[in-house]
């Protein structure tokens, strides 16, 4: 099967420029993360959706970040005016919900600098 | 919510010796998952194991649920296994991962 695709691969802007990070998940998993990953730390959760629906979003910076799933199938990140503290991997995964202790795959990821 | 420790924050060994990781977790994990990331790659699943002990080929994972705390080790280790190990875990029925800090793996030939 397919993994997780993620695009674009890198992206530097500017600090107060906006970007959007793409994420195609497994097809059939209905459940998808995004993390957030800064140089030498472990990935931090931002929002994750089952199916259309917003789970969690309570790490997601909603001043600045959004994140959608309209169909249950790819999602959007968004930063609306970045900052240079944005910079990071930001790291999508998916995993079927109903499947005991199925494994998270995850994509590639989108490196992130903010000058 | 849940936290995740990891242990060492970096190891550095020779070829051919054994490696092993320490994870603990400050609520009991309902699940445990070891992923391994390479210098600017993406993190890949080794094992997903909430309780006992699982092994695949060179690794094994042994997780002691009541006592918080779960254990990779890897046998034999090789150059290629150079890399960041992460170990995650979440609580209930929540679904969503925390993730420890990694382990910095070096082999050196």
């Amino acid at each position: 099967e397919a993994g997780v695709t993620q695009s674009p691969r890198y992206a530097v802007l500017q600090e107060g420029q906006a970007v959007s990070f793409w994420c195609d998940p497994i097809s059939g998993h209905d459940t998808l993360y995004w993390y957030q990953q800064p140089r030498d730390q472990g990935p931090q959760l931002l929002v994750y959706f089952r199916d259309e629906a917003v789970i969690d979003n309570s790490q997601l910076p909603s001043d600045r970040f959004s994140a959608v799933r309209p169909k249950g199938t790819n999602s959007t990140l968004k930063i609306q005016s970045a900052k240079q503290g944005d910079t990071a991997t930001y790291l999508c995964a998916s995993r079927r919900r109903d499947t005991a202790n199925s494994d998270y795959t995850f994509g590639s990821g989108t490196r992130l600098l903010v000058i | 919510g849940q936290q995740v420790q990891q242990s060492p924050s970096s190891l550095v060994l020779q070829e051919g010796e054994n490696a092993e990781l320490q994870c603990n977790f400050s609520s009991t994990a309902t699940q445990l998952q070891w992923f391994y990331q390479s210098p600017g790659g993406s993190l890949v699943s080794l094992l997903s194991n909430p309780s006992g002990t699982k092994h695949t080929g060179r690794l094994t994972s042994t997780t002691v649920t009541k006592e918080r705390r779960s254990s990779l080790h890897i046998s034999s280790s090789q150059t290629t296994d150079s890399g960041t190990y992460l170990c995650a875990s979440s609580t209930g029925g929540n679904n969503k991962l925390t993730f420890g800090q990694g382990t910095v793996l070096s082999v050196i030939p």
